[in-house]
């Protein structure tokens, strides 16, 4: 079962342009994290934000989270098209430390 | 350095067949995670292992499924009788003691029952 949901479903930005993608969650975790995928290959892990931190940085990943509203959201800056992919979130529930993956945000970088 | 090797990565078959998945977890990696992907239920932790024992398999759907970690370089996911509606995208992953969250996907190998 899904713990996360993404929103939007799907965004189609230009090159250059930022993406910004949001996940929202339901019960205490502490990590979460966003994975990218190709399309026809497997999931690739981007970044890891503990239930303690508030922001994080990677290259041109941005990645906040606010555990009182339980969501988190992911910016891409300077997109490319090689950004193309869907972008999943993934939580460690507290309870029983599984991680669950939300749905997923269909990002199309056009050149 | 080889990533995680899932095989076959396409399989065909018709319903009632025993149907056989394999994975090579990355050398040194301590977890090992089976997960299925379909458009309706998105990504789906099947079952898990921590040093080839299984933690928790509470994402198996029925007893058709069965899952096995011999030695720490592989393991199997297999689904006897085979039936239309386990067609999917079936994903192995690995990761280490200390970054269990963080993990490494094989490529994946696509089912498809008929």
């Amino acid at each position: 079962s899904q713990q996360g949901e993404e929103d939007p479903q799907a965004l189609s930005i230009q090159e250059g342009e930022n993406a910004t993608m949001n996940c929202s969650y339901k019960t205490s975790i502490n990590n979460l994290q966003w994975y990218r995928q190709n399309s026809g290959r497997g999931l690739v892990h981007l970044i890891l934000i503990r239930s303690n931190e508030r922001e994080k940085h990677s290259g041109r990943l941005r990645v906040t989270l606010d555990t009182s509203k339980k969501s988190s959201s992911l910016l891409i800056t300077a997109s490319r098209a090689a950004d193309t992919a869907s972008y999943f979130c993934a939580t460690d529930a507290e309870r029983n430390n599984d991680m669950r993956f939300g749905a997923g945000t269909r990002l199309t970088v056009k050149p | 350095d080889a990533g995680v090797i899932q095989s076959p990565r396409h399989e065909v078959t018709e319903m009632g067949q025993e149907v056989t998945l394999r994975c090579k977890p990355i050398s040194g990696h301590d977890y090992l995670f089976w997960y299925r992907q379909t458009m309706m239920r998105g990504l789906e932790l099947l079952i898990y292992f921590n040093n080839n024992v299984p933690i928790d398999d509470s994402g198996m759907p029925e007893d058709r499924f069965s899952a096995k970690m011999p030695n720490a370089s592989f393991s199997t996911l297999k689904i006897q009788p085979s039936e239309p509606r386990d067609s999917a995208v079936y994903f192995c992953a690995s990761s280490t003691r200390t970054a269990r969250w963080s993990q490494h996907f094989g490529d994946g190998t696509r089912l498809s029952i008929l």
